[in-house]
């Protein structure tokens, strides 16, 4: 049973599309996360949801919209997808900030999208 | 800002040690992690070590940390090619938010 789950594990899209990525976890965590990964393989923190509310929300545009129905689901949407956004987003999940054991994140197998 | 730097590039000889090292910027780091990057696949984390630690060793793995230099190296006993995989140096701190910074991660080559 796949600890953290993201789907699809290949986008391949058209610039201009709208798509969505969804991710969800079953280790009862309270924090969930998305990163990106470029080409260079340096890995970004996009958000970070604790209990369904946003806590981290770096300089991302405005084009990307995480949403959180509940705390085990963390999804990604993208309007009016751009080149630049081809690269691997990785959905993560942890204990949150209450975890006294070092708060170890739980990364999904990434998603790979390439906008042509 | 917060930063946390790694060297790019590290090639040893199967059955040689590994030395990857890393540096950070904020001193109210709590925990500092290492991650492993297989191809094809999210982070797994390796080990960590609280900030109040100089070292953490378990089995091939020694993490060093010298907080006073704000270094942190891991060293891989016996590398193995299957050890190849790209390392990530990441440091956890509280802005309020618990933020995790990840450095760029260093690619390790093993040479059989």
């Amino acid at each position: 049973d796949t600890a953290v789950s993201q789907t699809p594990k290949y986008l391949v899209t058209q610039m201009g599309n709208d798509k969505s990525i969804k991710c969800e976890q079953n280790l009862g965590h309270d924090t969930m996360y998305w990163y990106k990964q470029d080409s260079k393989k340096f890995l970004k923190i996009m958000f970070s949801y604790n209990n369904k509310e946003l806590i981290i929300n770096e300089t991302v545009p405005n084009r990307f919209s995480p949403k959180s129905p509940d705390k085990a689901h963390l999804n990604l949407h993208i309007n009016s997808l751009e080149l630049g956004d081809s690269a691997v987003y990785f959905c993560a999940s942890s204990q949150g900030r209450i975890s006294g054991y070092g708060d170890i994140q739980y990364f999904g197998a990434g998603t790979r999208l390439s906008v042509l | 800002g917060e930063d946390v730097e790694q060297s790019l590039f590290l090639s040893v000889r199967e059955g040689d040690s590994s030395v990857i090292n890393c540096t950070y910027t904020d001193s109210s780091s709590t925990y500092l992690y290492w991650y492993k990057q297989e191809p094809g696949a999210g982070l797994q984390l390796l080990t960590y070590i609280f900030s109040n630690m100089d070292m953490k060793q378990d089995q091939r793995l020694t993490v060093l940390l010298n907080k006073k230099d704000k270094h942190l190296s891991l060293r891989i006993a016996d590398t193995q090619t299957g050890d190849s995989a790209i390392y990530f140096c990441a440091e956890r701190y509280d802005t309020g938010g618990f933020k995790t910074i990840f450095g760029a991660g260093t690619r390790l080559f093993v040479k059989a």
